[in-house]
């Protein structure tokens, strides 16, 4: 079983407010990973970091932003969330960069 | 447009069958093709991966399958049990130009396996 963890499970928000999405694990990955997924949509990877202070802006543009102080920890930041960031947010990390990604549960959040 | 393509949304299969779930691709320069599955309410799991150096990867009841002349995989679960009811996404992975690899994943199937 994969030790990685993402809180909350569900958010719901009102419009404006700046919401934190936390991920850590605890395997020592220095890969990190963020993807958005829509219902019946593929996963868009939206950032990733190589390491500590290390992150770089995925394939999928985003209002986000993320912060890398510590391994095992990777946040996602919206400063001021709007209804189009309604979405469920996958973390992963992985070993290896070439390597299976481990994710977490996901954060499922709603925008009103 | 999609470069990792999961044509069927769903599919059924009567337990103890054979579940072939099949993944396309557009790019020649993926090497390394992975599946998850994935349950409501949960991240996705590893399942199995395959380099594009070899035609078959087997692990269990799991067996991925690779054409590189068609460019395409397909996910082969033999015999299917009900708690392989699930989400199944097809992934591949290339280098991108910067030195990093870049992760590309299907809209995924959902399979269902009927007691």
């Amino acid at each position: 079983e994969a030790d990685i963890y993402q809180t909350p499970r569900y958010l719901v928000i009102g419009t404006g407010k700046k919401i934190t999405l936390e991920c850590s694990q605890t395997m020592g990955h220095d890969k990190m990973y963020w993807y958005q997924q829509d219902p019946g949509m593929e996963l868009h990877l939206i950032h990733y970091s190589y390491g500590v202070n290390s992150t770089e802006k995925g394939d999928l543009s985003s209002e986000s932003t993320v912060s890398r102080i510590r391994t095992e920890h990777f946040p996602l930041t919206l400063e001021s969330a709007r209804p189009s960031h309604t979405s469920q947010y996958l973390c992963a990390s992985s070993a290896q960069e070439n390597n299976e990604q481990f994710f977490g549960p996901g954060t499922r959040l709603t925008v009103l | 447009d999609q470069q990792v393509k999961q044509n069927s949304p769903s599919l059924s299969v009567q337990e103890g069958r054979i579940s072939i779930l099949n993944c396309d691709y557009t790019n020649s320069m993926f090497d390394y093709f992975l599946w998850y599955k994935k349950y409501p309410a949960e991240g996705p799991t590893f399942l199995i991966s395959i380099s594009s150096i070899k035609d078959k990867n087997e692990d269990g009841r799991f067996t991925v399958f690779l054409n590189k002349s068609a460019k395409h995989l397909s996910l082969h679960i033999v015999p299917s049990q009900p708690g392989d009811s699930a989400v199944y996404f097809c992934a591949a992975s290339a280098l991108r130009t910067s030195g990093t690899y870049k992760y590309i994943f299907g809209t995924g199937t959902r399979l269902k396996v009927l007691a």
